[in-house]
């Protein structure tokens, strides 16, 4: 069965600096790669996605993820971390098979220091 | 464009009481899905609607959840009776297909959620 790991329950970076939040997935063949924010008391919110093509995929508020087939990961970067940014991000997969649904890792909950 | 819709955004009652949530999906989406996330978790499936049909409602607790779809647009989840496990935020998210016939891909994007407790 697949699976979605984020090994990192919670990260505090300070503001400024580098983030990167790493999952990892267990699957019969590649995916489709999802990374989600939820900031407190709301929705999820889509940051990006991968499909195929380039493996380095730019999504919206900065944030980037680079697909790596050998490692089965899709680690999510941000090189200067505002304090907006605090929230969970939920890494999540999907066949790639039309409609289908997501299945998400457990989440990283991201704190910002001053 | 307006987003999915989701209400009521906060509902708390006592355990043995009937609960209800709707959604309206995005224009145009025909499918359409409930998900419920427990604390400190990922969201897990319940439901998945393609147009007025349950297509896969295998994760849904049958004994006490029910939805509906009527007319292929809003959705509807329902408990009858909550019991204090069911406390927990009940997402809903529509999503559509793009690409072509060499590979169809699917992006969901989901409500603000519906905050259950239940004492």
């Amino acid at each position: 069965a697949q699976s979605v790991t984020q090994p990192d329950i919670h990260i505090t970076v300070s503001e400024g600096a580098s983030l990167e939040l790493r999952c990892n997935y267990s699957y019969g063949a590649t995916p489709y790669l999802f990374w989600y924010v939820q900031s407190p008391g709301q929705g999820l919110q889509l940051l990006l996605k991968y499909f195929s093509g380039d493996t380095l995929v730019q999504g919206i508020k900065g944030f980037e993820a680079e697909f790596k087939r050998s490692q089965s990961s899709f680690n999510l970067r941000k090189p200067s971390v505002h304090w907006s940014d605090a929230a969970e991000y939920f890494c999540a997969v999907a066949p790639r098979s039309g409609y289908s649904t997501l299945t998400f890792g457990k989440g990283t909950m991201l704190l910002v220091s001053p | 464009e307006a987003g999915v819709v989701q209400s009521p955004r906060y509902k708390i009652i006592e355990k043995k009481q009937p609960v209800a949530f709707w959604c309206n999906p995005i224009s145009g989406h025909n499918t359409l899905y409930w998900y419920r996330q427990n604390l400190g978790q990922g969201p897990e499936l319940l439901i998945r609607y393609e147009n007025e049909e349950a297509v896969d409602d295998s994760q849904l607790p049958k004994d006490r959840f029910s939805a509906e779809r009527l007319k292929g647009v809003d959705s509807t989840l329902k408990i009858q009776p909550a019991e204090l496990g069911d406390s927990a935020v009940y997402l809903c998210a529509s999503s559509s297909l793009s690409g072509t016939s060499g590979g169809f891909q699917e992006t969901q994007y989901f409500g603000p959620g519906t905050r259950l407790l239940v004492l």
